[in-house]
């Protein structure tokens, strides 16, 4: 079983959509996060949920919104689709608030 | 705030050479150490951790040091080989969230047969 998955693997849309992003960790963890990693590799934190709650948000457009409907989910909605948002998004969790565990990634790209 | 400078890519070698991916710190407190691994077309995975000065973190050959007079955590590996290919990230975090993990800029390997 996968630990942390996340769906779609490859996201591809024109600019101006709307679009989601699934995550779904059965490892039991209270914590998940979303991160971006832009074409040079570099990997920066979006958003981290505890139990549900939001605990991390840095400096995102509103344009991006995590929802987390239950502890082992934490989607993420993005409106208004633009170029620059085209990046690999991972999903992670953990549970002792060290070590991370990451989703394979979802390779989205905007025209 | 904390941040982590790890040595610039691309680095590549030839198989069994010795590897050296410098990585240095700072940081407040005393942070957890780690270096992940990302194949290519996947998420990264955890490699090896330290979580206080002078313990040695190894795991698949790889091992470092957490050094904390010279606030390094430099990744070595005695005899790479081919499937060693992929990007390193050295990363810290505070004790008390790993979401403000703090990367590195991550460093591509590339090993020849």
């Amino acid at each position: 079983d996968t630990a942390v998955s996340q769906t779609p693997k490859y996201l591809v849309t024109q600019m101006g959509n709307d679009k989601s992003i699934k995550c779904e960790q059965n490892l039991g963890h209270d914590t998940m996060y979303w991160y971006k990693q832009d074409s040079k590799k570099f990997l920066k934190i979006m958003f981290s949920y505890n139990n549900k709650e939001l605990i991390i948000n840095e400096t995102v457009p509103n344009r991006f919104s995590p929802k987390s409907p239950d502890k082992a989910h934490l989607n993420l909605h993005i409106n208004s689709l633009e170029l620059g948002d085209s990046a690999v998004y991972f999903c992670a969790s953990s549970q002792d608030r060290e070590k991370l565990f990451f989703g394979s990634g979802t390779q989205l790209s905007v025209l | 705030g904390d941040s982590v400078t790890q040595m610039e890519g691309p680095v590549t070698l030839s198989e069994e050479a010795f590897l050296t991916i410098n990585c240095t710190y700072t940081a407040t407190g005393y942070p957890s150490l780690f270096w992940y691994v990302q194949y290519p077309g996947e998420g990264l995975q955890l490699l090896l951790k330290a979580t206080k000065a002078d313990d040695k973190g190894s795991n698949k050959g790889f091992e470092a040091t957490y050094r904390k007079e010279t606030t390094s955590f430099h990744l070595e590996k005695g005899s790479v080989q081919v499937s060693d290919s992929a990007v390193y990230f050295c990363a810290l975090s505070g004790r008390r969230d790993a979401g403000k993990s703090t990367f590195g800029d991550g460093t591509t390997l590339t090993v020849k047969p």
